[in-house]
C-alpha cells in the first residue's frame, strides 16, 4: 500500500463549480500536510499547508482528519487556470512523500 | 533569488551509458532532495541531504545510482550505466529546514535512455 494515496482522475469540471479531492496517507506518525500543484510539464509548487482546523486561502480550503486519515482540497468556483495536478503531501521526519496526483481539468 | 536550477532541462542517452545530472539549491538552504517522476510511481524520494551530508539514501533503486554534494551550492546524481527504465523526470529540490516548510523545485531533467 502507498504511504499517500490519492485519486488519479481525471476530473473534469465546469467554470465556475465546485471540486474536491480527496486523499488518503497510511502513516500516523506523518506529522504535517501539504497540497502541492504541478502545471503540465513543470515542477511542483506548493499550493497550502493543511492544519487540523481546516484552513481557507482564497477559493481554495484544505481540511485534514487525523483520526481517518485523510486530507482534503475543496476548490471554489473553479477558473480555467485551476487545471493543473494537484499532489497531495505527508512530512514524517525530514521525509516529504507525495501522492500521485489527481488531475483537474477545468472546462469553459 | 534564480530558484533551484537544475541542468541539463533534457538529455537522451544510450543504454549503458553514464548520466549526471546537476543541480545548484537555493542559497542559504539547508536541505537538498533528489525525486524523480514518473507516470505510474510519481514523486519518489531518492537520497536527500542535510548541510551536504546524505541523511537518507532508501529510496535510491540500485547501486547504479549515487549522489554526492561536494559543497553547499551543488550537488549531483550520477546514473552509471544507465538503462531505459531509468527514463523519467529528475527532480532536485531544497528547503530551509524540512519540517513544515516549503520545498522549492527546480524545473527538472528529463532523462531519456534508449
Amino acid at each position: 500500500r502507498k504511504e499517500v494515496e490519492q485519486d488519479p482522475g481525471p476530473f473534469n469540471v465546469p467554470e465556475g463549480a465546485t471540486v474536491a479531492f480527496n486523499c488518503t496517507y497510511s502513516n500516523s506518525a506523518s506529522q504535517s500536510f501539504f497540497w502541492y500543484r504541478q502545471d503540465c510539464r513543470k515542477e511542483p509548487k506548493l499550493l497550502m499547508s493543511v492544519y487540523s482546523s481546516g484552513n481557507e486561502d482564497g477559493r481554495f480550503t484544505a481540511q485534514l482528519n487525523r483520526a481517518s486519515q485523510y486530507i482534503s482540497l475543496l476548490i471554489r468556483d473553479s477558473k480555467l487556470s485551476d487545471s493543473a495536478t494537484y499532489l497531495c503531501v505527508a512530512l514524517r521526519g525530514e521525509k516529504l512523500t507525495f501522492g500521485t496526483g489527481t488531475r483537474l481539468t477545468i472546462i469553459p | 533569488d534564480a530558484g533551484v536550477i537544475q541542468s541539463p532541462r533534457h538529455e537522451v542517452t544510450e543504454m549503458g551509458q553514464e548520466v549526471t545530472l546537476r543541480c545548484k539549491p537555493i542559497s542559504g538552504h539547508d536541505y537538498l532532495f533528489w525525486y524523480r517522476q514518473t507516470m505510474m510511481r510519481g514523486l519518489e524520494l531518492l537520497i536527500y541531504f542535510n548541510n551536504n551530508v546524505p541523511i537518507d539514501d532508501s529510496g535510491m533503486p540500485e547501486d547504479r545510482f549515487s549522489a554526492k554534494m561536494p559543497n553547499a551550492s551543488f550537488s549531483t546524481l550520477k546514473i552509471q550505466p544507465s538503462e531505459p527504465r531509468d527514463s523519467a523526470v529528475y527532480f532536485c529540490a531544497s528547503s530551509l529546514v524540512a519540517v513544515n516548510t516549503e520545498a522549492f523545485f527546480g524545473q527538472g531533467t528529463r532523462l531519456t535512455v534508449v
